[in-house]
Parts: C-alpha cells; structure tokens; sequence
C-alpha cells in the first residue's frame, strides 16, 4: 500500500543531542512538508521540498535542518540549538502544484530530557 | 497572509445530535479550503476539501462542509455524531500554489456524550 512512513514513533533523546526523525513516503510526491504539533497551537510548518536537492524553511525553522536526497526522502534533524523540541513532529506529502492535499505520516513524538 | 481560526478549542456533543465545528478563514486570494481529522497519537487524515465549484463539500464518514465566502466561512458539519468522531479537527487554507502554504488553524477536540 502507498503511503507515508516516519520512524521510530517514539524518541528518547538527552538535552544537548542532534536526534534525525525519518520519514519516506511511496505515493510519487514531488513535495514534502515538515510540520510541527504542540497541544492548543495546531500545525506549525518547519521545512518543505518541491524538488530533490531543494527545500525552503517554514514558519519555525530555527533549530532545524533537513535533506532531500531522493524523491522518496526527506529527514529532518532536530539540533542542540532548537530551544524546545520536545513536541509531536508529522511529515506529509503531496503532488505539485495547486489543487491537491497533503497526506500525512504517523507521527514521532520526540521527547527531550 | 493567510490565517485560519477555529471557534471552541473543545465541543461536547451527545450521541445522534448535530456536529458544528466552526472555521473561519483570512485570504487575500481565492483560497483552497481542507478539514481533517487526528485521532490520538495518529496523523491526520482529510474529510474533504473545497477548490472551486460547488460551495456545499462532502467528505467522508458522513461529514460535509459549506463555503461561504461573505462569511470567509467553512463549517464542518454531520447530522448525527456517533461515538466514533470523537476526535481533532483541523480546519487549514491554502492558496492556489498548493499544500506547500497549508496553514492550518489551532484544532477543535470534539468529545461525544453517550
């Protein structure tokens, strides 16, 4: 079946470590979206991908990094300078252009102590 | 820039009487419209979406909404709840460059009252 694939669900990490959260999709999309979910503040967008080999930051990217390396991918690093991490980060998908809706992955919940 | 806001970050409704979630939207161009849902610990998945044409949308799980432009309005609404629509809804705009500019409002939990 198609779809959109992040792992682990769940993550441990200590204050002070990168931690990359995965997230491969095998809908075809040509875009990829970061977002980020905190209780009473809906979805905050981090990064996206149009095209592999090039991505534009969201609303929160500080503290973030990310790749697109193949169609399939995009990783997002989550680094020692993002003050708050600890949230619910969801990876999506969708085709080009106007018209279409994003498709979204389980989810991780990163938890940093 | 575009924003969305949802009214009532939390609606209570009781077994078979009507769901209303409310969103209300701020565009500067034509706007693509989309509601999904998330269950606990899940991602979301979408109930409908409005484009173009008709202004009544119906999405899946028996759930529809309205676009009213006047209103800059999109409330999702079902004739009857049943216990399983107990979850979050996110009401989300985009504009006609597509997803990549998805904004989504802050999420309406809808608790179901046998």
């Amino acid at each position: 079946d198609g779809g959109i694939t992040q792992s682990p669900k769940y993550l441990f990490r200590k204050e002070g470590q990168n931690v990359t959260l995965s997230c491969e999709q095998n809908l075809n999309h040509d875009a990829m979206y970061w977002y980020r979910q905190d209780p009473g503040q809906g979805l905050r967008l981090i990064y996206y991908s149009q095209i592999v080999n090039d991505f534009q930051k969201g609303d929160i990217a500080e503290g973030y990094s990310v790749s697109r390396e193949k169609k399939e991918s995009f990783p997002l690093t989550v680094t020692s300078a993002q003050k708050n991490p600890t949230a619910f980060y969801l990876c999506a998908s969708s085709m080009a252009g106007p018209n279409t809706e994003a498709f979204f992955g389980q989810g991780t919940r990163l938890t940093v102590v | 820039a575009q924003s969305v806001t949802q009214l009532g970050s939390h609606v209570s409704v009781s077994e078979g009487a009507l769901v209303l979630l409310r969103c209300n939207y701020s565009s500067s161009v034509p706007p693509y419209l989309f509601w999904y849902v998330q269950y606990p610990n899940q991602g979301l998945q979408l109930l409908l979406k409005y484009t173009t044409g008709a202004t009544l949308v119906k999405g899946i799980n028996g759930f529809e909404a309205e676009f009213k432009k006047s209103e800059t309005s999109f409330h999702l609404t079902k004739p009857s709840a049943h216990m399983s629509d107990a979850a979050e809804y996110f009401c989300a705009v985009s504009d006609r460059w597509g997803a990549q500019k998805l904004v989504f409002g802050q999420g309406t939990r809808l608790t179901i009252n046998p």
